[in-house]
């Protein structure tokens, strides 16, 4: 069993949906919970960062966890098109080895 | 302006011949990591390195050095290349371990192609 699961989409949806982004994962030892957003010929920038099971939502994002089931998701609100991307959920135990999903690209069409 | 500053953008080169890629931060970050980005496997660390001449081997070192001389620099070393490191490089930046808090800062990425 892989450590980290992300289904790789393509996701393709018009403007104004909500896009629900999952991943799921192994390692008990996860202690951080993290996505980034990869625009192309670019490097990967921090989108939303929790560590605790809940909630957190910054503007139009959610990142939710479930340690319980061992499952992470982001929710977009109101997808534009600037939105379009690939999305990588992003693991850490607090050391130095931050274990990162397949990555999920996410398309949003006018 | 904060940033991870990887050069060159874009390599090809022929197998055994010796390349380095440079990779500079201006946080004063102590943590630094090189990861290769390849499709369907996403990213996977290959060093890291906690502060000067501290570093570790990650999920797939083979073939790779680092060295870490300088609290800003951290440059990686392909000594042989082959076609089997063809990939998307890239330097990331932390002032937390596991990018924890505030979560790496990315370079904008080197693409290789070993021939």
């Amino acid at each position: 069993q892989k450590e980290v699961e992300q289904d790789p989409g393509p996701l393709s949806v018009p403007e104004g949906a909500i896009v629900s982004l999952n991943c799921t994962y192994s390692n008990s030892a996860f202690q951080y919970f993290m996505w980034y957003r990869q625009y192309s010929r670019k490097g990967p920038e921090l989108l939303m960062y929790t560590y605790s099971s809940g909630n957190k939502e910054d503007g139009r994002f959610t990142a939710q966890v479930d340690k319980s089931s061992k499952y992470i998701s982001l929710f977009i609100r109101d997808s534009q098109p600037s939105d379009s991307a690939t999305y990588l959920c992003a693991f850490s135990g607090g050391y130095n080895k931050l274990i990162f999903g397949a990555g999920t690209r996410l398309a949003v069409h006018p | 302006e904060a940033q991870v500053t990887q050069n060159p953008r874009y390599l090809i080169t022929v197998t055994g011949k010796k390349l380095t890629v440079t990779c500079s931060q201006n946080m004063n970050h102590e943590y630094m990591s090189w990861y290769r980005q390849d499709p369907g496997l996403g990213l996977r660390q290959i060093y890291y390195s906690m502060n000067v001449e501290v570093t570790d081997k990650g999920d797939v070192p083979e073939g790779y050095k680092v060295s870490r001389k300088e609290k800003r620099n951290f440059p990686l070393i392909l000594e042989s290349p082959s076609p089997n490191q063809t990939s998307l490089y890239f330097c990331a930046s932390s002032s937390r371990a596991g990018g924890a808090d505030y979560g790496y800062t990315f370079g904008s990425g080197t693409r290789l192609t070993v021939v």
